[in-house]
């Protein structure tokens, strides 16, 4: 199975910042990478597939970027409601596989 | 609008079955590659299996931890996908959703406990 790996496994940050999360497969994967938020009790939600496209109806702020086995997720300016755990999913190959989750917080 | 709703789950005891069913609308299931996905509480979600769509043959893939153990399939009239879960361990508790990555339902919750 491929590993991703998914640093930092927690942050916080204050309203405006700029986040970065990163994932890291242990084997190339293209550019079949998706991120999803997902907030308590809630189901994971689609941000950005294909590592860079982005989902509509999704803020502008958040980004991905990377291919093969490096990728990132950015949120250029932190709002409240980003509040929330960021996964990462490579769909390359079966079984697909996610990231640790990165918890993120607002300071 | 796509709108998944999973149901059937509930408590169970360890050894015993379930069948989870998933209900579409907004989406013909048959044209998707459909897949369950569970997260057990406090953990990260884990992909359980997927079914392909009819146009590319309607193979069937389970996970290591369940296969042999779970049956996914498919009514493509009732436009629902169904996983079958036998031989149940307490590891197998956690929320089971269906999606097809892009759109997920609420989810449905088993628990498996004496």
């Amino acid at each position: 199975d491929i590993q991703m790996t998914q640093s930092p496994s927690s942050l916080s940050a204050s309203v405006g910042d700029r986040v970065t999360i990163t994932c890291r497969a242990s084997q190339g994967i293209g550019n079949d990478l998706v991120w999803y938020q997902q907030t308590p009790g809630k189901a994971p939600k689609r941000l950005i597939y294909a590592a860079s496209s982005f989902q509509s109806g999704v803020p502008l702020r958040f980004s991905g970027s990377g291919s093969g086995t490096d990728f990132s997720l950015t949120i250029s300016s932190l709002q409240p409601e980003d509040s929330a755990t960021y996964y990462c999913l490579q769909i390359s190959s079966f079984p697909p596989t996610f990231g640790q989750g990165t918890k993120v917080e607002i300071k | 609008e796509v709108h998944l709703v999973e149901s059937g789950g509930g408590l169970v005891k360890p050894g015993g079955s379930l069948r989870l069913s998933c209900t579409a609308s907004g989406l013909i299931l048959s044209n998707n590659w459909m897949s369950w996905v569970r997260q057990a509480p406090g953990k990260g979600p884990e992909w359980v299996g997927r079914i392909k769509s009819k146009a590319d043959g309607g193979a069937v893939d389970y996970a290591a931890p369940v296969k042999g153990r779970f049956t996914i399939s498919r009514d493509d009239s009732k436009n629902t996908l169904y996983l079958q879960m036998k031989s149940l361990k307490s590891e197998d508790t956690a929320v089971y959703y269906c999606t097809q990555v892009e759109d997920w339902g609420q989810g449905t919750t088993v628990t498996v406990s004496s």
